[in-house]
């Protein structure tokens, strides 16, 4: 059982709308990420946070918005995006950023831009 | 350069019968954490084994086993008495030093037959 929730599990949204991924963890853990996975390429690393603040931003473009108000909680704001966004966004977490620790995901939001 | 490569995009077994994944990592720091995941089409990612660079024994979890070949840098995970439920895609992982980041293989597909 990995303990992270998702929500939605899927959402189909035009470039004009604004949406946003819910993800929940609860394992105790201080560390959060987001994912991206496209089809034929391996995962991306979006955003990391560790104890609410955020250590990394991989050069994601600013349509989408991390937001951590507390460890357990992970969103990801999704605003004007285009067609190539389309993807599977995964989220997952972990006891901190420490690198031995194990990072469990959720299972996924499949987010289609029409 | 890769850090990870999966030579085997796609992989049939039959089932109760063993398969083994090949993993080839690249890196050349002394301490690393190499990683297996298993998604199902449903999306979520499945933290199935752990070994680390200095671990004296091959990793196992159940029907899952690590075949770690340090000198040829190699994480072949082996499943044993494959289920149908084993259908997934499998990725290798690995995180270098104290980063947490984590590098991804492309993924091998196994498709268990009854």
């Amino acid at each position: 059982e990995t303990g992270v929730t998702q929500t939605p599990r899927h959402l189909v949204m035009g470039m004009t709308n604004k949406k946003s991924l819910k993800c929940e963890q609860h394992l105790g853990h201080n560390a959060m990420y987001w994912y991206k996975q496209s089809a034929k390429k391996p995962l991306e690393l979006m955003f990391v946070y560790n104890f609410k603040e955020q250590t990394e931003n991989n050069s994601v473009p600013s349509r989408f918005s991390p937001e951590c108000p507390n460890s357990s909680h992970l969103f990801l704001h999704l605003h004007t995006l285009q067609p190539e966004d389309s993807a599977l966004y995964l989220c997952a977490s972990s006891q901190d950023t420490q690198g031995r620790e194990t990072q469990y995901f959720g299972p996924g939001t499949r987010l289609l831009v029409l | 350069a890769q850090k990870i490569t999966q030579t085997q995009p796609g992989m049939f077994v039959q089932e109760k019968e063993a398969v083994t994944l090949d993993c080839t990592y690249d890196t050349s720091d002394p301490s690393y954490g190499l990683f297996w995941y298993k998604q199902p089409s449903s999306g979520e990612m499945i933290f199935l084994i752990y070994q680390g660079s200095y671990d004296q024994q091959n990793a196992t979890e159940g029907r899952y086993s690590l075949n770690f070949q340090k000198a040829r840098k190699s994480a072949n995970l082996v499943i044993s008495a494959s289920q149908l439920g084993d259908s997934a895609m499998y990725f290798c992982a690995m995180r270098e030093g104290d980063d947490y980041k984590l590098s991804f293989g492309a993924g091998t597909t196994v498709t268990v037959r009854a």
